[in-house]
């Protein structure tokens, strides 16, 4: 199956600064990638669709001047966390659909703790 | 609202028992389901997707469609500890690169 990494795996930062998250699709371009938010014994809750050589489309009540997305190439999309607080601690996920469509296959995730 | 529900669960069974999950959608127009098997702490990974109608079979996992009902089931045969994670229904209304509506999930308890 179709591979995703993640970079940083978990990252601890200081409340008030900004944190990058890489998504990458090892195997395969991916033009549309998906970014997820999974708090505590929740479930995914999807924060927007990344787009590569255009805007990400956010869902309704995410902040995007907050969570900057770049989709740079057909191979990374990167979320930055700006200002970062506490209650952005979280499980962030990111995931690409197949090339035929259908399933996503998700990257292992990053465990972000503001302090 | 698109929605897909699922019983949180747990759902407890013996080890060597069936597992049964089970999944309803609201959106009649959905053409692709998933189930995703995410153990704690780690992100989802895709275990079966189906797309008619029926019955499909990968090793002890069996998903079933009934769009009629708007129901989709995975059956886990032979139910072992390491099968023991939350089940996640996945759905999305068109084929190609559209957004997944997930459910909760279910969690699974398999007893040894």
């Amino acid at each position: 199956g179709a591979v995703v990494s993640q970079h940083p795996s978990w990252v601890i930062c200081k409340s008030g600064t900004s944190v990058k998250i890489e998504c990458r699709s090892l195997d395969f371009q991916a033009t549309t990638m998906f970014w997820y938010r999974q708090f505590p014994k929740q479930s995914l809750m999807l924060m927007a669709t990344s787009n590569e050589g255009s805007k990400a489309t956010y869902e309704q009540g995410v902040e995007k001047d907050k969570f900057l997305i770049n989709h740079a190439s057909l191979t990374l999309s990167t979320l930055t966390v700006t200002s970062a607080h506490p209650e952005d601690s979280s499980f962030y996920i990111c995931s690409a659909p197949s090339a035929t469509g259908g399933e996503q296959y998700f990257g292992p995730g990053t465990r972000l703790t503001v302090t | 609202q698109k929605e897909v529900e699922q019983n949180s669960g747990p759902l407890s069974v013996p080890e060597g028992a069936i597992a049964s999950l089970n999944c309803t959608y609201s959106d009649r127009g959905s053409q692709s389901f998933f189930w995703y098997r995410q153990y704690s702490g780690k992100s989802p990974e895709l275990i079966m997707s189906i797309y008619s109608n029926g019955d499909k079979e990968d090793g002890r996992f069996t998903a079933q469609l009934n769009k009629a009902s708007q129901y989709v089931s995975l059956l886990i045969r032979d139910s072992q500890p390491s099968d023991s994670a939350t089940y996640l229904c996945a759905v999305n209304i068109k084929a190609g690169y559209s957004t997944l509506t997930f459910g909760k999930g279910t969690m699974l308890l398999v007893s040894p």
